[in-house]
């Protein structure tokens, strides 16, 4: 079974610009997650997609973050404009969205770096 | 809103001896406790998990334990190989079906010495 998959790995903008993540989760999970994670602390819940509706959007800050998951499958994460604190991991992950299956797989993450 | 303390911050252990690192968490309602074990490089990988109605469950050298009445759970690693050097954390959510919200803890810098 394949992994989540999240594209780029790494990311190196200045402030101000605009970026976004891409995130593939794991075949017929219905729930997706993205995470930031900033160095030395645990990951934090940005946002949590049902299918393709928000399930959970009230950490995201929603003057420069953005997500959508498109047909309920693939997800981007926009940022614009970045900010330095912004520089951290993007996580993503996927669980089955099922009673009793809450594991959540997560993806090798996608570092950015804001200057 | 949960929240999850989780010590030590860092832990350094000889190879073949124990590890144990503890985690507390503030909701009630939490009935969900994965433990998850990040590499260099990568992202959280789950290694066990318990729920609220388990008070211990042990997977080979790994075993977790949970006290509802003092709402801590703790992660025990015995015999411990160079390979478990990572980060570890300990995450709790509560499992209705669709909002499975994982709050984490800081993290466990856990290191074996040779």
């Amino acid at each position: 079974e394949a992994g989540v998959a999240q594209s780029p790995r790494y990311k190196i903008i200045e402030k101000r610009q605009s970026v976004a993540f891409w995130c593939n989760p794991i075949s017929g999970h219905a729930t997706l997650y993205w995470y930031q994670q900033i160095l030395g602390q645990g990951p934090k819940l940005l946002i949590q997609f049902q299918n393709n509706g928000v399930v959970d959007d009230s950490q995201l800050p929603k003057d420069r973050f953005s997500a959508e998951r498109l047909k309920g499958v693939d997800s981007t994460l926009k940022i614009q404009p970045a900010k330095l604190e912004d520089s951290a991991v993007y996580l993503c992950a996927s669980s089955s969205g099922l009673a009793e299956q809450e594991t959540q797989y997560f993806g090798p993450g996608t570092r950015l770096l804001v200057l | 809103g949960e929240n999850v303390e989780q010590h030590p911050s860092t832990l350094s252990v000889q190879e073949g001896d124990s590890a144990v690192i503890k985690c507390t968490y503030s909701d009630s309602a939490s009935n969900y406790f994965p433990w998850y074990k990040q590499e260099l490089g990568k992202g959280p990988q789950l290694i066990i998990d318990i729920r609220s109605n388990v008070g211990e469950k042990k997977d080979q050298r790994i075993a977790v334990t949970l006290n509802k009445t003092a709402k801590h759970f703790s992660l025990h690693i015995t015999e411990t190989q160079p390979e478990d050097s990572a980060v570890y954390f300990c995450a709790a959510s509560k499992t209705n079906v669709g909002n499975e919200k994982l709050t984490f803890g800081t993290g466990t810098r856990l290191t074996i010495i040779p």
